[in-house]
């Protein structure tokens, strides 16, 4: 049973527009929700995080925003750059210091110039 | 650059064998988690280990894996007589564990892709 979900396994967005990547959790003791993006061959990249207490948080070209009531959170990236393309992880964790992070199978973005 | 280190990057085992994956945290953390991709799916936890302490294993699986961070020297995680459904990828994370009200975040080793033929 999938706790974390990312519905869409493929995004394809043309430079300099909003690239907007969904997740749905279903369990609502997850306190903490972070967004990673990986190249092929490489680690996951920590990118922007948010607490349950807030429902935005933003770092230059990357936002996410927390809907607690529709358990759903979305990584908004404007504007869109080539070096975007990558598969981007949604993740969520308890708000214990130390609990393993959820993953959702991830979705692969595709920014054409 | 004082980042998550993993080796090796790539281990190919016969079915049998025995498969050892280290991960070096980075410079400070004393949190080590390690996480396996397998193809097209995500990433799913395995352990969570401190110095010298197992703290989660609750996603490992019960027979022939095990894990160890010892007081000096890099975590191990250990798979022994490899079948070939445990090719994936092996990621290694650490934290340092400053907890302030929100989690921490983990940081990502390049993995070590473990091929079992």
């Amino acid at each position: 049973d999938q706790q974390v979900k990312q519905n869409s396994p493929s995004l394809s967005v043309q430079e300099g527009r909003i690239s907007i990547l969904n997740c749905d959790y279903t369990n609502s003791m997850f306190d903490y929700f972070l967004w990673y993006k990986k190249y092929p061959a490489e680690g996951p990249t920590f990118l922007i995080s948010i607490s349950s207490i807030k429902d935005k948080n933003e770092d230059g070209r990357f936002t996410v925003f927390l809907n607690k009531s529709a358990k759903h959170l979305s990584l908004h990236i404007v504007p869109s750059q080539p070096g975007d393309s990558a598969v981007y992880f949604c993740a969520a964790s308890g708000d214990q210091a130390g609990t393993a992070l959820i993953f959702g199978k991830g979705t692969t973005l595709s920014v054409s110039s | 650059n004082a980042g998550v280190m993993q080796n090796p990057r790539h281990l190919v085992r016969r079915r049998g064998q025995e498969a050892r994956l280290r991960c070096s945290p980075m410079k400070g953390h004393s949190h080590v988690y390690w996480y396996r991709q397998l193809p097209e799916e995500g990433l799913k936890f395995m352990v969570y280990l401190q110095k010298e302490n197992i703290i989660d294993e609750s996603g490992m699986p019960k027979e022939r894996f095990s894990a160890e961070f010892p007081k000096e020297g890099p975590s191990i995680l250990r798979i022994q007589q490899v079948v070939r459904g445990d090719s994936a990828a092996y990621f290694c994370a650490s934290s340092s564990n400053q907890f302030t009200g929100g989690s921490d975040e983990q940081y990502f080793g390049p993995g070590t892709r473990l091929t079992v033929t």
